[in-house]
């Protein structure tokens, strides 16, 4: 099943903060973020595994709630290449598992 | 630099043709990965190999097939038997298979059938 990603696009303004939410209805191994700009590859963000502690780099972190089968990522301050669209893929259950990919959030940072 | 290369970027067929996309990676990774993308869709499995000469099906693996006789190619032939064949093609590959690596995408193929 594929997890669920909220909302589904938002915009904000330069220096803005968002947070995408990534939700699942089985239980989780790892959570991926990925981003993609339009018509290009999605480019890796970070790993979030079972267990292991919140993730982040710069002003782009995630945690990972175990309990609610949920990941989130923050997006702070935001800057105008934060644009594009953000994709959690999720392994579910145990390691080893192939990802499944949410249907991503539509970010766009204005000026 | 290593990375995965897609060729073409582009493509154009009518229907009833069956089609190849090329995938080559220098990264030496063990496992690669096919996905589907659709406008405004997220990313659907497609196919997916651990290592040379075995792969698995995904999600959607219907009218699509693959080999690995390389470690660096994992080439996606699309038949004349998938129903609704244009879409965004992206292969992937990640040091070994499974969630817990990080994936290194191509740039994709755009495949567009009429």
């Amino acid at each position: 099943q594929q997890p669920v990603q909220s909302p589904q696009a938002v915009i904000l303004r330069e220096g803005e903060d968002a947070v995408i939410n990534c939700s699942s209805s089985k239980a989780l191994y790892s959570v991926h973020w990925y981003r993609q700009k339009h018509g290009e590859a999605p480019v890796f963000l970070m790993i979030l595994l079972k267990g292991g502690e919140q993730k982040g780099h710069d002003k782009i972190s995630a945690s990972f709630n175990e309990k609610k089968q949920q990941s989130s990522l923050y997006l702070t301050a935001s800057q105008l290449s934060y644009s594009g669209t953000y994709f959690c893929g999720t392994e579910f259950d145990n390691a080893g598992n192939m990802l499944t990919f949410g249907g991503g959030t539509r970010l766009m940072v204005k000026p | 630099d290593g990375g995965i290369t897609q060729s073409p970027k582009y493509l154009f067929r009518k229907e009833g043709q069956n089609v190849t996309l090329s995938c080559e990676q220098n990264l030496n990774h063990d496992a690669m990965y096919w996905y589907r993308q659709d406008p405004g869709q997220g990313l659907r499995l497609i196919y997916y190999s651990q290592i040379v000469n075995d792969f698995q099906k995904g999600d959607i693996a219907e009218g699509y097939s693959v080999s690995r006789e390389k470690k660096e190619s994992f080439p996606l032939t699309v038949t004349s038997a998938q129903k609704n064949p244009t879409a965004f093609y992206l292969c992937a590959s990640s040091r070994l298979a499974g969630g817990t690596y990080e994936q290194y995408f191509g740039p994709g193929t755009r495949l567009t059938v009429t």
